[in-house]
This record gives C-alpha cells, structure tokens and sequence, in this order.
C-alpha cells in the first residue's frame, strides 16, 4: 500500500504564474488536509476535503488560493499568480475518517 | 483558538543520552489530542506518539515517552538512548476532539534537534 504521494517534489514558479500541486491519498482514504510551512515554521492547516466537498477552508487565504478533491483523481491545491511570499513546502495528509491521516513528503514551490 | 509552543528552537544531546523537547499549549476544551512529529531533512512527516487528554497515563513508544500534565497544559517529549538517527525538527502538534470528522492539527513552531556523537 503506497503512502501519500504528493508531486511534484519541488516547483518552481515565476512571479504571476499559477503553482498546481497534486496528493493521491493512501488507497481507501477519503479525506484529504493541506498544510502550509513556510521556512524554519512549523505547518499551518490551510483546507479539509472529502470527496467532491470543501469541509473546512478556515485556513485558506482568501484570494489566489483554491483547493478541490474530485470524485475521481488526486486533490489539487491550485495557486494562481504566485507571489514571492508564496515560496514554502506545501504538504498533504490523507485519512480515513476520525484519523489525522498520513503525512506525504510535501511540495517545495519555489517563486522566482 | 488553540496555540502551541515550544520555546527552545534547538536542542543538542549526546549520542546514548537522554533529552527532553518542551511544549506547551493553550486551550479551553477538554477532550483534545496532542502529538509529536519528527521532520527529517527528507520533509517527510512522521509520527512519533501520541497522547489521548482523557488518558492520565503518559504515552510510550520505545525510547519515546511523554510527560503530560494536563492542568499545566504541558506535554514534553523524553528521546532516551539518542541515536544519530533521532537528528531532525520535532513539532508538537494538537487536535480538538470536539469536532469528530475534522481532524486538523495545530503545530508548533519546532524544535532543531542535534545529536552529538
């Protein structure tokens, strides 16, 4: 059973340019968290998924930031016009439900 | 809202030795979880224990042990026997247990750990 698979390992972005980062869940996981860490911080909570539904964006910023977890695929967590400000390493976990799931190896997006 | 703390953003330890990485934490529930994550330099997020706030016994697993006490609102991580192997960032992270089906954590800001041979 394969983990948490998050790719690409590392992006790299121009100012203005949209970043899409993917995380394929551990097989028979259905929910999905994204978490930011921006350099030498620890991990802030950004978004939960289940299938087809956003259950909780409380940490997401408001403009340029959108997630999704479709039916079928992995979650994508897309930021269109990156900014500097948006260089970190983006991280997913997958659960099953009443779990805080499984860590994948996380994205570095990198904004040049 | 929750807040996690740990004061000491690095540690170093003599290899064989025992250390201790400190947290605390902040929160008006009383029914929540507390972890510990160890971050390589792969990135990759492991989970090193855990520990249930309902449970007064402290966690266990190997040569990591936690000394929880839940009125000071503090739950540091014991390493005994530390091996090179133990070097990376420690978070200690919480999540509510008030809120089945939403299992968000709150970190830490982390805590370099270094081990001397």
């Amino acid at each position: 059973n394969a983990g948490v698979m998050q790719n690409p390992r590392h992006l790299v972005r121009r100012r203005g340019q949209e970043a899409r980062l993917r995380c394929s869940p551990m097989k028979g996981h259905s929910h999905v968290y994204w978490y930011r860490q921006l350099p030498e911080e620890g991990l802030k909570f950004m978004v939960y998924l289940q299938k087809e539904n956003i259950i909780d964006e409380s940490g997401m910023p408001k403009e340029r930031f959108s997630a999704e977890f479709p039916k079928e695929g992995p979650s994508i967590l897309r930021i269109q016009q990156v900014v500097r400000g948006d260089s970190a390493a983006y991280f997913c976990a997958s659960s099953p439900l009443g779990d805080v799931g499984t860590f994948g190896s996380g994205t570095r997006l990198t904004v040049v | 809202a929750q807040t996690v703390t740990q004061s000491q953003p690095e540690m170093s330890v003599q290899e064989a030795e025992t250390v201790t990485l400190s947290c605390t934490y902040d929160t008006s529930e009383s029914d929540y979880y507390l972890f510990w994550y160890k971050q390589p330099p792969s990135r990759q997020m492991i989970l090193v224990i855990r520990q249930e706030a309902y449970k007064q016994q402290n966690a266990t697993e190997n040569r990591f042990s936690v000394n929880f006490q839940k009125a000071a609102k503090s739950f540091s991580l014991k390493i005994s026997d530390s091996q090179l192997g133990d070097a990376a960032m420690y978070f200690c992270a919480y999540r509510s247990g008030s809120n089945f089906g939403n299992e968000k954590l709150t970190f830490g800001t982390g805590t370099r750990l270094t081990i001397i041979p």
